[in-house]
């Protein structure tokens, strides 16, 4: 079983904060992925990563950022959180050499008041 | 990035088989086909892959016919458990691949 961690897991902040969700990985995987994804709704690409130091913007535009400064970690960050950014927030990684197995996190679910 | 189609919803009773169908019409060559699972507020569950004929493991089968323009997920004798949605994906190791994307899905509901 795969090792991918998200903190937190619930967040529930108020409007103009910044705050950073946490992705760990302890497998050494190179691309990492992140989704947004509402109840009941698609997943939506918003951020990936090859390996250290790339970055790339997804599908749905976000207005997030990423980081990648070494391979266990890729963290999300908004600097000003708004409603319109609730949402479930998942993180995820793909083993070097395979086609599509991606390991999944638990999830981060915020909630911007 | 071949796209693919599902149904949208599928209803089915505990101990019955069950078999989603993915078209994926353009599929290329070097192109795998890989299904996950999604309970709610959890994150998608890799389940099979497979490029041709019949792969199967301890929690499904999958079913690629030759031309490989379709796929068909079996799920034997689900529970209610198996209550979940369930993706087709299809893409490639090669050529720097590196996007993950995921369509609508199937939401299968399982009833006792």
């Amino acid at each position: 079983e795969a090792d991918i961690y998200q903190t937190p897991r619930y967040l529930v902040i108020g409007t103009g904060k910044k705050i950073t969700l946490e992705c760990s990985q302890t497998m050494g995987h190179d691309k990492m992925y992140w989704y947004q994804q509402d109840p009941g709704m698609e997943l939506h690409l918003i951020h990936y990563s090859y390996g250290v130091n790339s970055t790339e913007k997804g599908d749905l535009s976000s207005e997030s950022t990423v980081s990648r400064i070494r391979t266990e970690h890729f963290p999300l960050t908004l600097e000003s959180a708004r409603p319109s950014h609730t949402s479930q927030y998942l993180c995820a990684s793909i083993p070097a050499g395979t086609v599509l197995e991606a390991f999944f996190g638990q999830g981060t679910r915020l909630t911007v008041v | 990035l071949a796209k693919t189609t599902q149904p949208i919803s599928m209803d089915s009773y505990e101990g019955q088989e069950v078999n989603i169908t993915c078209s994926h019409n353009n599929i290329a060559t070097n192109d795998y086909i890989t299904w996950y699972q999604q309970f709610p507020s959890q994150g998608p569950r890799f389940i099979i892959q497979g490029y041709k004929t019949k792969v199967t493991n301890e929690v499904a089968s999958l079913f690629i016919p030759a031309d490989r323009k379709s796929s068909t997920l079996s799920l034997p004798r689900v529970s209610l458990s198996d209550t979940a949605v369930y993706y087709c994906l299809v893409g490639d190791r090669s050529s720097g691949y590196s996007t993950l994307t995921f369509g609508k899905g199937t939401m299968l509901l399982v009833s006792p």
